[in-house]
């Protein structure tokens, strides 16, 4: 069935340093693929998205890169400051409309 | 704009019980879906409604429904509780123009004793 894994689970960097939060998808037709920030007690914030017509996106310090041939999709973080500390959350859309499939979640860190 | 709101903030409801929890999602967004937050399995997908019309649904028990009203506003229910339905449970909301951006609500606590 449709699955994303997501790694690694934690993450811990000093602050300027970067961050890369790895997925792997099962789903050959899945075609969305947009990057969650939860923070503690918070809502889950979109930071950034990408299709599957595009190879790369970016966006000031974060940057987004899909590999459709190998089914994975990364987050990298450059830069990193203490308020990037967050739950990551990747995600793709499978079936159609509105339903994502989440990954697990990676626990950054970033220590001043 | 307003955001995504969903009422109540936090819930104490107790094994058989039922709940009822509300999303209003951004204006002029017609697809609102709901997913499931726990620590163990993560977020998950519960169904999406556009325009009054159910058109997905994950893997949860008939227990768990939900509805939308013609102003676009959703409305979930769990029936017959159980303990591990104890979860954040989210709203989000898109417009559905292409977009494909969900939008969050900041989600209703649910613990069941």
């Amino acid at each position: 069935g449709e699955n994303v894994e997501q790694h690694p689970s934690t993450l811990s960097v000093q602050e300027g340093d970067s961050a890369v939060i790895k997925c792997t998808y099962s789903d050959s037709a899945s075609n969305y693929f947009p990057w969650y920030k939860q923070e503690l007690g918070k809502r889950p914030q979109l930071i950034i998205d990408i299709r599957s017509n595009v190879g790369e996106k970016k966006d000031q310090r974060i940057a987004v890169t899909l590999n459709k041939t190998a089914k994975h999709f990364s987050l990298h973080i450059t830069e990193t400051q203490p308020e990037d500390s967050a739950v990551y959350f990747c995600a793709t859309r499978s079936g159609g409309y509105n339903k994502l499939i989440f990954g697990a979640g990676t626990r950054l860190a970033v220590h001043p | 704009k307003a955001g995504v709101t969903q009422t109540p903030r936090y819930l104490i409801k107790t094994r058989g019980q039922q709940v009822t929890l509300s999303c209003s999602p951004i204006s002029g967004h017609r697809s609102v879906s709901w997913y499931q937050q726990t620590p163990g399995q993560g977020l998950q997908f519960l169904f999406e409604y556009f325009s009054e019309t159910q058109r997905n649904k994950g893997n949860f028990p008939g227990r768990f429904s939900g509805r939308q009203f013609s102003n676009s506003r959703s409305e979930m229910n769990v029936s017959t509780l159980e303990l591990g339905d104890s979860a954040l449970y989210l709203c989000a909301s898109s417009d559905d123009r292409g977009g494909e951006k969900l939008f969050f609500g900041s989600g209703t606590q649910l613990s069941v004793l």
